[in-house]
């Protein structure tokens, strides 16, 4: 299973804008690379996808570099509820894994008020 | 829409004694399931995976098992519990053959006592 590299954990204040960072140098072609969260004893939810292009969404937007080797997950403006664990993750959902996730231990986001 | 069922939500068993955790999804066909384990403080270990009806791959040697006894329907079990199998346990469903997310249970808390 392809390997992501993140932070053990990163702090931001309230409404300050938040890049959280991703190595993940060993990506395939048909690697997508995913972000999850997970808030304290719940499942973790979906937050973006990309392949090679900036992606944008209403939770979120995700920085991939040019060579693919790293991506940054951008929150624009951070607030109490974003405070959890984020997850990079790489799936392939057609090759040898067949999509499945491989979690890490991921970067825990603290935001202060 | 499609949702996703796990229950119970918190379980208290003996050392010893069997398990079973069920987990449905509803509003899709054909998915592809999972059970996933987490342990206190740790990251999420993909421990079963599933592509149709009695088809189920084992990701780590452990004292479980799964089922899949009909298309939505996915079941984590165990003869006798360790107190090792202590964890959170998260069931989720992805779409076959398509990067999409993947969608989490909200999760069954298991305690060997």
């Amino acid at each position: 299973d392809a390997k992501t590299t993140q932070p053990n954990s990163m702090e931001s204040n309230e409404e300050e804008p938040v890049h959280l960072p991703c190595n993940h140098s060993t990506i395939s072609g048909t690697d997508y690379i995913h972000w999850y969260r997970q808030l304290p004893s719940q499942g973790p939810e979906y937050v973006i996808h990309g392949l090679t292009s900036n992606v944008n969404n209403r939770m979120a937007s995700l920085a991939i570099a040019e060579d693919r080797k790293s991506s940054t997950l951008i929150l624009h403006r951070a607030t109490l509820r974003d405070a959890a664990v984020y997850y990079c993750i790489l799936r392939d959902p057609r090759g040898s894994t067949l999509g499945r996730l491989y979690f890490g231990r991921g970067t825990q986001l603290t935001v202060w008020p | 829409s499609q949702t996703i069922h796990q229950w119970p939500a918190t379980l208290v068993q003996p050392v010893g004694s069997p398990l079973s955790l069920e987990c449905t999804v509803e509003g899709t066909s054909n998915p592809n399931l999972y059970w996933y384990r987490q342990a206190a403080g740790r990251g999420l270990q993909l421990l079963f995976y599933s592509v149709g009806i009695g088809q189920i791959s084992s990701e780590v040697p452990q004292n479980l098992s799964a089922s899949r006894p009909q298309d939505r329907q996915f079941i984590l079990s165990s003869k006798k519990l360790l107190l090792s199998d202590s964890g959170f346990y998260l069931c989720a469903w992805s779409v076959q053959y398509g990067n999409t997310e993947a969608f989490f249970g909200q999760g069954t808390r298991l305690t060997v006592v």
